[in-house]
């Protein structure tokens, strides 16, 4: 039983390119979150979807920044116009039903982006 | 003030030592709370899972729930090497499903 998979898991890019980060859930989970670990820091909400819906987003930067979970496919977190600062490892969660119907998140290895 | 505070460490103990950890948090709406443990360049594995106040036993560890004071504590019984890493606390209301992490404790058990 296959856990959370992120791809990939190492991202170099420069200054200005796009970053895509891949993320498949456990298998028959629907719940899919993001956080974002900076060094010395704990990790961070960024959002929150289930198929085709972003449910919470307040954690992500209002630019550059977005999410989606298609109905087909992993979950992509994009992230446009990087720059230094958004240098960090990025993990997925995903979830059956929701921490909240006594599921837990469960996590991938995370992906570490590093901006040239 | 952080909602949720972990001392960072690092805490070191000889082999077979009991380890507590601890995390203080402020916001009463907090309902669920998760322990878990990060090696170094992995993802967070899920140790303990606990639903409002008490305890929790998973083989040698033991998570304990204090709403009253707002104090949550992981203990580790007859600590192995292999427990070396990072130990996260992670806690969120009801209905809220975003974690709010501690930033983790440091533990390196000694042979």
């Amino acid at each position: 039983n296959a856990g959370v998979m992120q791809n990939p898991r190492h991202l170099v890019r420069r200054r200005g390119q796009e970053a895509r980060l891949r993320c498949s859930p456990m298998k028959g989970h629907s719940h899919v979150y993001w956080y974002r670990q900076l060094p010395e820091e704990g990790l961070k909400f960024m959002v929150y979807l289930q198929k085709e819906n972003i449910i919470d987003e307040s954690g992500m930067p209002k630019e550059r920044f977005s999410a989606e979970f298609p109905k087909e496919g992993p979950s992509i977190l994009r992230i446009q116009q990087v720059v230094r600062g958004d240098s960090a490892a990025y993990f997925c969660a995903s979830s059956l039903t929701g921490v909240s119907s006594n599921q837990p998140q469960h996590f991938g290895d995370g992906t570490r982006l590093s901006i040239l | 003030q952080k909602e949720v505070e972990q001392d960072p460490g690092p805490l070191s103990v000889p082999e077979g030592a009991i380890v507590s950890l601890n995390c203080t948090y402020s916001n009463s709406a907090f309902q669920y709370f998760m322990w878990y443990r990060q090696y170094s360049r992995k993802g967070p594995e899920l140790l303990m899972y606990t639903y409002s106040s008490g305890n929790k036993e998973d083989g040698r560890f033991t998570a304990q729930v204090d709403k009253s004071s707002k104090y949550i504590s992981l203990f580790i019984r007859d600590s192995q090497p292999s427990d070396s890493a990072t130990y996260l606390c992670a806690m969120n209301p009801f209905g809220n499903e975003k974690l709010t992490f501690g930033t983790g404790t440091r533990l390196t058990i000694i042979p």
